[in-house]
Order: structure tokens, then C-alpha cells, then sequence
């Protein structure tokens, strides 16, 4: 079945510094591809997100490129802040409709 | 921005008792879904509507729950006898059909004492 496997945390680092957050995926066909970020005290937010191979989603300074050849989808972010302290999930749909499956999340902790 | 909201945002319950989780989607969207996520773990699917009807379920999703859309813009779940490992955040989350944007609600925790 569909899985979606994330790097464990916590992830701590200093301010400014480089993020990287390991996803890799198992899917039937070509899925879509999703990282939410959830506050702490909050709901889900969606942050990026791709639908098709090579697609790089971003936003608020974060990236993930959709890579079939390593069925990978790894966050990238080039200098933390406090702010982005929060827990990343990743996610996978197989086709429009169908329900979200996620990663166990990693908790990312910034200080300054 | 449109919203999922979903009321409470809290709830206690004792064990055994019924309880119904309200959410309402964004209004031009057709998927709806429940999520649950226990303190500090994984989100995990619940169920799936779509076209009034339950379109996929969990193993997590047994006779205990149960979900309906009873007036158009409501999409409920109901959970017919609390267990303690019921306690979780409850999250709803709907969909339109033109992308693959989902949006979640804020979510309910749900404590059972």
C-alpha cells in the first residue's frame, strides 16, 4: 500500500541555519505530493505541495522538489527562523479525492 | 481565505457516552474527511464523503463511528460509545474538485476521562 516515510526528529538548530527535512514516499502510479505544517497548539496548514515528477513546490522561503527517480520529496529551507519552529508532515495522494496518507511528522525546534 | 471550521475545539466526555465532532467545510468544496491525530503521533485517516456518501475508510473507522452531512454545509462525526483511546485531536478537512488543495480545520480535542 501507499506510505509515506519521514527522516526522525526532533530537528534542532540555530537560527539562519540550513534545513533539510527527509521524505520518501511508496505509491501506486504518480502521486501527489504535500508537506503541512503544524504550529504548536494549531491545525494542519498546507505549505508546498507538487503534483507531477520535477515539480518543485515553495513557499515562506521553503522547497521540495518531486523526485520520481528517488521517490523523494525532501524539505529544504536555506536559513531558519524562530518562527518556523513547528512539526513538518508529508504527504502523498494517489489521485484527486482520495484521502491524505502522512508521515509521522518531525518536530523542527530553532533558537536563536 | 476560506476556512474549515470545526467546533468544539475542546471536549471532555465520559467513557461510554456519545459525542458529535461538528465541522464545516469550505462551501464550494465536495471531499470531506476525518483525521485523528493521539498526542504526539501520526495523522491518521478516518473516513472519506463524497456525493453523500461514505468513498473510502480506515481500519481505524469501525461501528463505533459514524459520519453524515445532515443539512448541506454540516459534515459531522459521531462516535456512539467513547473509549479512552478514543482521546485525540479530531481533524476535518474538505476538498474541491479542481485541485488538490486540502484544507483542515483547526481541530477537537477530544478527551474521555
Amino acid at each position: 500500500g501507499n506510505s509515506v516515510t519521514q527522516m526522525e526528529g526532533p530537528v534542532t538548530l540555530s537560527e539562519e541555519a540550513f534545513l533539510t527535512i527527509n521524505c520518501t514516499y511508496t505509491a501506486t502510479g504518480y502521486p501527489s505530493l504535500f508537506w503541512y505544517v503544524q504550529y504548536p497548539g494549531e491545525g494542519l496548514q498546507l505549505l508546498l505541495k507538487a503534483t507531477k515528477a520535477d515539480d518543485k513546490g515553495s513557499n515562506k522561503g521553503f522547497e521540495a522538489t518531486y523526485r520520481k527517480e528517488t521517490t523523494s520529496f525532501h524539505l529544504e529551507k536555506g536559513s531558519v527562523q524562530v518562527s518556523d519552529s513547528a512539526v513538518y508532515f508529508c504527504a502523498l495522494s494517489d489521485q484527486a479525492g482520495t484521502a491524505l496518507i502522512f508521515g509521522k511528522g518531525t518536530t523542527l525546534s530553532v533558537s536563536s | 481565505e476560506p476556512e474549515v471550521t470545526q467546533t468544539p475545539s475542546h471536549q471532555v466526555t465520559q467513557m461510554g457516552q456519545e459525542v458529535i465532532l461538528r465541522c464545516v467545510p469550505i462551501s464550494n468544496h465536495l471531499y470531506f474527511y476525518w483525521y485523528r491525530q493521539i498526542l504526539g503521533q501520526k495523522v491518521e485517516f478516518l473516513v472519506s464523503f463524497y456525493n453523500n456518501e461514505i468513498s473510502e475508510k480506515s481500519e481505524i473507522f469501525d461501528d463505533q463511528f459514524s459520519v453524515e452531512r445532515p443539512d448541506g454545509s454540516n459534515f459531522t462525526l459521531k462516535i456512539r460509545s467513547t473509549k479512552l483511546e478514543d482521546s485525540a485531536m479530531y481533524f476535518c478537512a474538505s476538498k474541491s474538485a479542481s485541485n488538490y488543495g486540502y484544507t483542515f480545520g483547526s481541530g477537537t480535542r477530544l478527551t474521555v476521562v
